[in-house]
C-alpha cells in the first residue's frame, strides 16, 4: 500500500514569515511529487511539481525533494493572508515495481497566516 | 488557461437513485481521471480512463460505478443505485501523459461536483 503522510497542522505564521509544510512517502521508486494548494470546498490547484532531488523555486515557494529520505517540503517565504489553505502533497508512484498512473494523496496540512 | 468543466456544481438526490457527473477535459489531454473527497478527508482516487477504456482503478469504484466518453468532449461518471456513502465531491482531473518528469503528467483539476445523497 504506497501511503503519503503529512502533519494534518492547523500550522498558524504570522505574515510575512517562512511556512515550511513537510511529507513523507512510503516508497522508493517513487517518479512525480506534486504540492497542491485547496481552498475550502473547492478543488485542488497545482502549486509545484517537483521530479529530481534538489530545491525547486517559482516565485515565493520552494519544492524540496530527498529520495533518499523519502522526503519531500514545499517552503512558502513573504506568506500572506490569501496563503491560508490546506497544502496537499500527491506522489504519482513509478508504473514498475507496483506503481501506477494514479496520484496518492496525503491529508493535507491546513495552513493559517494571521495579518 | 484551457480548464476542465464539471456539471452540475452540486447535487442532491435520494439514496438509490442514479446519478450522472458529467465532465469536459482540456481538449488536447489523453488521460482523464476521476477523484473523490469524503469531507474532510483525503482525495482518492477512482479510476483513470485512456484510449477509451479503463486504464486503472481503485477498489472504491466497484460495479455500482462506471465512466464513458460518449463523443469526443464529454467524460462522465455514473453511479447507478447511490448510497448514503457516496456523499462527496467529485473531481474531474486530466492530463496530457500518464508519467515522465516532463510535466505533462501533470493533472489539472475542474472545480468539483458535490453529491449529496439522502
Amino acid at each position: 500500500q504506497k501511503e503519503v503522510e503529512q502533519n494534518s497542522g492547523p500550522l498558524s505564521v504570522p505574515e510575512g514569515a517562512i511556512a515550511s509544510l513537510n511529507c513523507t512517502y512510503s516508497d522508493r521508486v517513487s517518479q512525480s511529487f506534486f504540492w497542491y494548494r485547496q481552498y475550502s470546498g473547492k478543488s485542488p490547484e497545482l502549486i509545484m511539481s517537483i521530479y529530481s532531488n534538489g530545491d525547486k523555486e517559482d516565485g515565493r515557494f520552494t519544492a524540496q525533494l530527498n529520495k533518499a529520505s523519502q522526503y519531500v517540503s514545499l517552503l512558502i517565504r513573504d506568506s500572506q493572508p490569501s496563503d491560508s489553505a490546506t497544502y496537499l502533497c500527491a506522489v504519482k508512484f513509478a508504473p514498475f515495481q507496483g506503481g501506477s498512473e494514479k496520484l496518492v494523496f496525503g491529508k493535507g496540512t491546513k495552513l493559517t497566516v494571521n495579518p | 488557461e484551457p480548464e476542465v468543466t464539471q456539471t452540475p456544481s452540486h447535487q442532491v438526490t435520494q439514496m438509490g437513485q442514479e446519478v450522472i457527473l458529467r465532465c469536459v477535459p482540456i481538449s488536447n489531454h489523453l488521460y482523464f481521471y476521476w477523484y473523490r473527497q469524503i469531507l474532510g478527508q483525503k482525495v482518492e482516487f477512482l479510476v483513470s480512463f485512456y484510449n477509451n477504456e479503463i486504464s486503472e482503478k481503485s477498489e472504491i469504484f466497484d460495479d455500482q460505478f462506471s465512466v464513458e466518453r460518449p463523443d469526443g468532449s464529454n467524460f462522465t461518471l455514473k453511479i447507478r443505485s447511490t448510497k448514503l456513502e457516496d456523499s462527496a465531491m467529485y473531481f474531474c482531473a486530466s492530463s496530457e501523459a500518464y508519467f515522465g518528469p516532463s510535466g505533462a503528467n501533470v493533472l489539472t483539476f475542474g472545480a468539483g461536483s458535490r453529491l449529496t445523497v439522502l
